[in-house]
């Protein structure tokens, strides 16, 4: 089975400021990582994905997201805050096995709340 | 290339009765996927249709069923509303494989009373 945690609900920072926002993962195969983002009232939009090339991901919009094995963390990331980043990010893992119901699917965390202060 | 359109965006229901939720996936894409979002949650899986068949199902009873047809549009049915089951629904699509892109329409808003 697969999970997600991640770590606050809420995170609030200054325009300008670094954003990072923290995703733990639970897996027990090699695991593909997304992070997506939901504006309100909208469907979700992929930032980035994972699937076992280099662990540091570049996605769009400036966000970027580290694989780290041994910590099972990928953790997401923005040097500088703007204002049109205020949105929820949800991590996801999905089964990279190959075969069976669960491939392909994502599970995805609780979310976080990003608020972006001027 | 069109992308992933859902409808209806807003619909009401009352407990007991039965919706009907549309998926049109975007061109080319043979998988569908349908997630249940509760206000506050992230989106839980339900179930997926690869080619017509349904190929993984998540921790969702038997009155949550599907359809998808030959041109991969997909239909999500609920039978016997619950108050528990307002949420958004969201489909989305992509080509098979657990390491393709998932595209997500924008999402049903279901609310029951």
């Amino acid at each position: 089975a697969q999970s997600v945690t991640q770590l606050g609900s809420h995170v609030s920072v200054s325009e300008g400021a670094l954003v990072l926002l923290r995703c733990n993962y639970s897996s027990s195969v090699p695991p593909y990582l997304f992070w997506y983002v939901q504006y309100p009232n909208q469907g979700l939009q992929l930032l980035l994905k994972y699937t076992s090339a280099a662990t540091l991901v570049k996605g769009i919009n400036g966000f970027e997201a580290e694989f780290k094995k041994s910590e099972t963390s990928f953790h997401l990331t923005k040097p500088s805050a703007h204002m049109s980043d205020a949105a929820e990010y949800f991590c996801a893992v999905s089964d990279s096995s190959g075969g069976g119901t669960s491939y392909g699917k994502l599970t995805f965390g609780q979310g976080t709340i990003l608020t972006v202060h001027p | 290339e069109t992308g992933v359109t859902q409808s209806p965006t807003h619909l009401i229901k009352t407990r007991g009765q039965q919706v009907t939720l549309r998926c049109s996936s975007q061109s080319g894409h043979n998988t569908v996927s349908w997630y249940q979002q509760a206000l506050g949650q992230g989106p839980q899986f339900i179930f997926q249709y690869y080619r017509e068949e349904e190929n993984g199902r998540g921790n969702f009873p038997p009155r949550f069923s599907g359809l998808q047809f030959p041109n991969y549009s997909s239909e999500l049915n609920v039978n016997a509303l619950e108050l528990d089951d307002s949420a958004l629904y969201l489909c989305a699509s992509s080509l098979a494989g657990g390491a393709t892109e998932a595209f997500f329409g924008q999402g049903t808003r279901l609310t029951v009373v």
